[in-house]
C-alpha cells in the first residue's frame, strides 16, 4: 500500500527561492526518508529521520517529522538549477518501505 | 567504486516468455529489495530479501519471483510477463540497521507487448 503521500505534486520556484514540500502518512513508522529522482534515472537518498527525532539538517536541506500529525516536512533553501528533480518521502515500518507518488520541482533560472 | 547494478538497462520483450531481470552488489549489504514505478504511482515495493535464503513479499508480489541464493545477487524473475507488467523496475540494497539509507541501481524499463 502507498504510505507517504507528497504535497503539492508539483512546484516551480525561482533559483535562490526556497522549496518546501510536505509528506503525510497513514501509519506507525520507524523512519522517514527522502530521496531525490532526476528525470527516471535511480533514487539517491538525501536524508533520514527517526520517529524520535523531530529536525534534522544537512547542508542546504531541513525536515521536519510530526508523528502526532503523521507528517514531515522537507525545506530547501536556497535552490539551483540543479536541485530540479522528482522528491519522494518514503516510510519504514518493518523493513517495508513505502514511497508516496513524489513531488516534481522545478528550478528556474 | 560502490554501487548497484541491474541488467538489463532497456527490455522490449512479448506476454509469457520466461525473463529475468539481474541486480548485484558490491557493498556487502544485507537487504536487497525490488521495486517498480508507475506514473503517478510512485515506488512499490515488489519483493525485499534481509539475507541470503530470506525473503519476503513487498506491496505488489503477484506475478513476480526472486532468489537470494549468494549475498550480493538478487534477480527478479517473471514467469509469464503480462502487458500490465510493464513498468520502471529499480532494485536497491542497505545495511541491514533498521531502515537505513538504500542504494538504488539505474533501473530497468521493461515493456510487455
Amino acid at each position: 500500500s502507498q504510505q507517504g503521500e507528497e504535497d503539492p505534486q508539483a512546484l516551480s520556484i525561482q533559483e535562490g527561492e526556497n522549496a518546501t514540500m510536505n509528506c503525510s502518512y497513514k501509519t506507525s513508522i520507524n523512519n522517514l526518508q527522502w530521496y531525490r529522482q532526476n528525470s527516471g534515472r535511480g533514487l539517491v537518498h538525501l536524508i533520514l529521520i527517526r520517529s524520535n527525532e523531530r529536525e534534522k539538517h544537512s547542508g542546504r536541506l531541513r525536515v521536519t517529522l510530526d508523528t502526532s500529525k503523521k507528517s514531515s516536512s522537507l525545506l530547501i533553501t536556497a535552490s539551483r538549477a540543479a536541485d530540479t528533480a522528482s522528491y519522494f518521502c518514503a516510510t519504514d515500518n518493518d523493513y517495508k518501505l513505502s514511497f508516496g507518488a513524489g513531488t516534481t520541482v522545478t528550478v528556474r533560472a | 567504486e560502490a554501487q548497484v547494478t541491474q541488467n538489463p538497462r532497456y527490455l522490449i520483450t512479448v506476454t509469457g516468455k520466461k525473463l529475468t531481470v539481474t541486480c548485484s552488489q558490491n557493498m556487502n549489504h544485507e537487504y536487497m529489495s525490488w521495486y517498480r514505478q508507475d506514473p503517478g504511482l510512485g515506488l512499490r515495493q515488489i519483493y525485499y530479501s534481509m539475507n541470503v535464503e530470506v525473503t519476503d513479499k513487498g506491496d505488489v508480489p503477484e506475478g513476480y519471483k526472486v532468489s537470494r541464493k549468494e549475498k550480493r545477487n538478487f534477480p527478479l524473475i517473471l514467469e509469464s510477463p503480462s502487458p500490465n507488467q510493464t513498468s520502471l523496475y529499480f532494485c536497491a540494497s542497505s545495511l541491514l540497521n533498521r531502515g537505513g539509507e538504500q542504494y538504488f541501481g539505474p533501473g530497468t524499463r521493461l515493456t510487455v507487448t
